[in-house]
């Protein structure tokens, strides 16, 4: 059975930094590539950004708002995700999801995702 | 950039009733890549459909997707309490690679 478990989020100050961090288990990690996609209260679905296996190169993707400030990373020895924030901004509030991305860009496993809240 | 565009932004039927979403691309793109998710509140979301056609895993027949080019449809056949929730559609772009989603179209019982 699939498993992704994100954990990490907290009420962190406009400026400040988080680390969020994703488990999976249930399908081979270093092969996958991996997605973090967030949603802010009440409101839709928003890409934050893609990290590709290692195979592929490794390489990492970001959505604009989020470009610069983000960092995606992967340890494919713990099947563990993380995505490194910095400078976090009051609109950076959103439930925060990880899940691997499937054959035509489809997101066929998610976790429950981890609250963020940048409140001063 | 693509955008999805989706309508209405809400949709009120009863239960028995057969409800159809629309997803509008911004310009057009390869059906292969077009996805539909269902979310219900404080659950994440659960994909329904890929390749725009494709039923996932354990997804009733009542679901269908269909359309091509820039004009992608779900349809829900018969209406039952349970499929009352936001539904999304979802591109990905593999130059570079980025996901894009529609906005969201929630169905609420009328």
């Amino acid at each position: 059975e699939v498993q992704v478990v994100e954990s990490g989020g907290d009420l962190v100050k406009p400026g400040g930094s988080l680390r969020l961090s994703c488990t999976a288990s249930g399908f081979t990690f270093s092969n996958a590539w991996m997605n973090w996609v967030r949603q802010a209260p009440g409101k839709g679905l928003e890409w934050v950004g893609l990290i590709k296996s290692k195979t592929d190169g490794g390489t990492t993707d970001y959505a604009a708002p989020v470009k610069g400030r983000f960092t995606i990373s992967r340890d494919d020895s713990k099947n563990t995700l993380s995505l490194q924030m910095n400078s976090l901004k009051s609109e950076d509030t959103a439930v925060y999801y990880c899940t691997p991305g499937g054959s035509g860009g489809s997101c066929y496993y998610w976790g429950q995702g981890t609250l963020v809240t940048v409140s001063s | 950039e693509i955008v999805l565009t989706q309508s209405p932004g809400t949709l009120s039927l009863s239960p028995g009733e057969r409800a159809t979403l629309s997803c509008r691309a911004s310009q057009s793109i390869s059906s292969s890549y077009l996805t539909w998710y269902q979310q219900k509140p404080g659950q994440a979301p659960r994909i329904l459909i890929y390749g725009a056609s494709t039923r996932a895993t354990g997804i009733s027949d009542r679901f269908s997707g269909s359309g091509s080019g820039t004009d992608f449809t779900l349809t829900i056949s018969r209406l039952e309490p349970e499929d009352f929730a936001v539904y999304y559609c979802q591109h990905y772009g593999s130059s570079p690679p980025m996901y894009t989603f529609g906005q969201g179209t929630k169905l609420e019982i009328k």
